[in-house]
């Protein structure tokens, strides 16, 4: 058991790059999650998955989409980087709402 | 409304030593709350979760405690190892919403 895999851990990007940050999990959960965490700053949620072919909005989505085509791959795309997306990025996954969320082990991501 | 605030941001301690970490939490309605720990460079993992009629609970030499009535946690623990050395993170829960804790980075010396 991987657990929650994610993919690439660093990544620099110029303004107005774009890119997709991937998100794999093994344990047949169905909810699945995507984090930033900001220097000095709580993890805010930024889209979130219910099952295959589900997503909706989390706290902070502007900037950001996501797909969810199969239950294991939760992929977030960057279409118009900005500095401001510069942060850590964490993927979890979930069996239910309530449960416990596992962590990958982030993507670090710079936007100069 | 809806925050969690946790504090001390960080602190030191000899190894050995115990401590406590506080959280405080406006949330409603409040589902449950979390603790968990986050190494540099790695995930969040989760320590112990806690409900609404739970006071107390432990995991090996992390205890913590709940005050649904003041909507204060903490997280203490006990005979600190150099591998305590982490940031622990509130998080409590309402309804599908999940809200986090900026996290007390603890470090610990030998």
């Amino acid at each position: 058991n991987a657990g929650v895999t994610q993919t690439p851990k660093f990544r620099i990007l110029k303004i107005g790059q774009s890119m997709t940050l991937q998100c794999t999990q093994d344990m047949n959960h169905n909810y699945m999650y995507w984090y930033r965490q900001d220097p000095g700053m709580g993890l805010k949620l930024i889209y979130y998955s219910v099952g295959a072919g589900i997503t909706d909005k989390g706290e902070v989505p502007n900037g950001y989409n996501v797909s969810r085509s199969t239950t294991e791959d939760f992929p977030l795309r960057l279409e118009l980087a900005a500095p401001s997306q510069t942060s850590v990025y964490f993927c979890a996954s979930s069996y239910d709402p309530p449960g416990e969320q596992y962590f990958g082990p982030g993507t670090r991501l710079t936007v100069t | 409304k809806n925050q969690v605030e946790q504090s001390p941001q960080s602190l030191i301690i000899l190894e050995g030593k115990n401590c406590t970490l506080q959280c405080n939490y406006t949330v409603s309605p409040f589902s449950n709350l979390r603790w968990y720990k986050q190494d540099t460079g790695r995930g969040p993992v989760s320590l112990t979760i806690m409900t609404f009629s739970e006071n107390t609970k432990s995991n090996g030499r992390y205890t913590a405690t709940l005050d649904a009535d003041t909507k204060q946690s903490s997280l203490h623990i006990t005979a600190s190892q150099l591998s305590d050395s982490a940031s622990y993170i509130c998080v409590v829960r309402r309804n599908n919403d999940m809200r986090f804790g900026a996290g007390t980075r603890l470090t610990v010396k030998p």
